[in-house]
């Protein structure tokens, strides 16, 4: 059965530290992994990958691939109070995406 | 349209009766899915649609959960005779295809109380 698995579920931080944020997956006919932020009700999207080894960046954060370990990580350095969210890591194939557990992180000023 | 419109927002209603909840997806889009989301939990995957066939609906959680698109856009979520585990936020999403490359768009969610 695919899944998709995220840890840590939370980590609580202060403002300017740097988070580490994981994502392992096994999904049949793997096309993309992807990360979304959901601070209300409504994920929006941060990442897509589909190639390992290459970093996508986006201001403070930044993800990279690893499909031959099945994982992902993003990465939020000089976390910010707004940094505070869900995150929730998908992959999928041809069809369908699943998603992990999310992560919440909050950060103290 | 601009974004993917869900309706109604918020939705209360009895132990047993039926609801539907509707998306209105982003103009265009082929794919569509719906999700489950229980408070502080991940999203849980429903059924998703690649115009009007719905090929994958292994998430649906019971044959009370059902769900239909028409016109290849607007799709409802029906739950009949509700139970309280049912209550959680019905999130639907939208992308351009399917394939696996494409980003999903989401809209704000309905959130479901069943009493």
């Amino acid at each position: 059965e695919d899944k998709v698995v995220q840890s840590p579920l939370s980590l609580v931080v202060h403002e300017g530290d740097t988070v580490t944020l994981n994502c392992s997956y096994e999904v049949t006919n793997f096309r993309s992994l992807l990360w979304y932020k959901q601070e209300k009700k409504a994920p929006t999207f941060l990442f897509m990958l589909t190639s390992s080894g290459i970093e996508k960046k986006s201001g403070r954060l930044s993800s990279i691939l690893d499909k031959k370990e099945l994982f992902s990580i993003l990465n939020i350095t000089a976390t910010q109070t707004g940094d505070s969210a869900i995150y929730l890591c998908g992959s999928g194939n041809t069809g369908k995406l699943i998603f992990g557990q999310g992560t919440t992180l909050q950060v103290k000023p | 349209g601009a974004g993917v419109s869900q309706s109604p927002s918020n939705k209360v209603t009895e132990k047993g009766k039926d609801v539907e909840l509707r998306c209105d997806p982003i103009s265009g889009h082929t794919a569509l899915y719906w999700y489950r989301q229980s408070l502080g939990q991940g999203l849980e995957f429903l059924i998703y649609f690649q115009g009007n066939s719905a090929p994958d609906k292994s998430g649906l959680p019971s044959d009370r959960f059902s769900a239909e698109r028409t016109g290849g856009s607007v799709s409802t979520l029906t739950i009949q005779r509700t139970q309280q585990e049912d209550s959680a936020v019905y999130l639907c999403a939208s992308s351009r295809q399917t394939g696996g490359r494409e980003k999903l768009f989401f809209g704000s969610g309905t959130q479901l109380s069943v009493l």
